[in-house]
């Protein structure tokens, strides 16, 4: 079975500061994607970044990278100079397949609060 | 493209009743998600179809819910005879195998049931 462990249930950080939000996994499936998504009080799911677990190199998608470390069986989410708007729930999720959105399971969950 | 479409975004009813949801995919995705997203949680995976076909289902999913996707478009979820425990967001997501990348799955913006 997979396991997402999001052990903050709660951020603050500065205007234009980084922040990373943590997440470690646990599965023994040697294939396996790891999501990180974002969800404003709107309630919509939006969808951030992606790593695959045989990928090398560690994903970006502009102000968003993930730091992956497979042997710590982590996959942190930086945010580099935050944004008001970056205000929301961040959710870490995991998929069965690698490259593939498949039945994905998610974390708790981190509130982050981007202060003025 | 007008993203994932769900109907009704707020549902009451009384324990008992059924109720149905219904989710509009993008229109090119081939694949089609349900999760469960109750207050204070990440989503739960509930079940998945790839056109037409219902491929996956989780135990989440009792004898009480069904769903359908008839003709590999638009999908419903039903609910028999709710309970209190059903209150949660019903989030439906799609995703599509034949982009290059299929990591993303687009999510709506939920359906919010509340059984009274």
């Amino acid at each position: 079975a997979q396991k997402i462990t999001q052990t903050q249930p709660g951020m603050f950080v500065q205007e234009k500061e980084a922040v990373t939000l943590d997440c470690t996994y646990d599965t023994s499936d040697p294939s396996y994607g790891l999501f990180w998504y974002k969800q404003p009080s709107s309630g919509e799911m939006i969808f951030l970044i992606y790593q695959g677990s045989y990928d090398q190199q560690n994903a970006t998608e502009g102000r968003y990278s993930l730091n992956f470390q497979k042997a710590r069986k982590s996959a942190n989410l930086v945010i580099s100079a935050s944004q008001l708007g970056d205000s929301a729930m961040y959710f870490c999720a995991m998929s069965r397949t690698s490259g593939s959105a498949r039945q994905l399971t998610f974390g708790s969950g981190t509130q982050l609060t981007v202060l003025p | 493209d007008t993203g994932v479409s769900q109907d009704p975004r707020h549902k009451i009813t009384k324990r008992g009743q059924n109720v149905t949801f219904r989710c509009d995919p993008i229109s090119e995705h081939n694949r089609l998600y349900w999760y469960r997203q109750t207050l204070g949680q990440g989503p739960e995976f509930l079940t998945y179809f790839q056109n037409e076909a219902q491929l996956e289902k989780s135990r989440l999913l009792s004898d009480r819910f069904s769903a359908e996707r008839p003709k590999g478009s638009f999908s419903t979820l039903e609910i028999q005879r709710t309970e209190q425990g059903d209150s949660a967001m019903y989030l439906c997501a799609s995703s599509s195998t034949r982009q290059w990348r299929n990591t993303e799955a687009f999510f709506g913006q939920g359906t919010r049931l509340t059984v009274v």
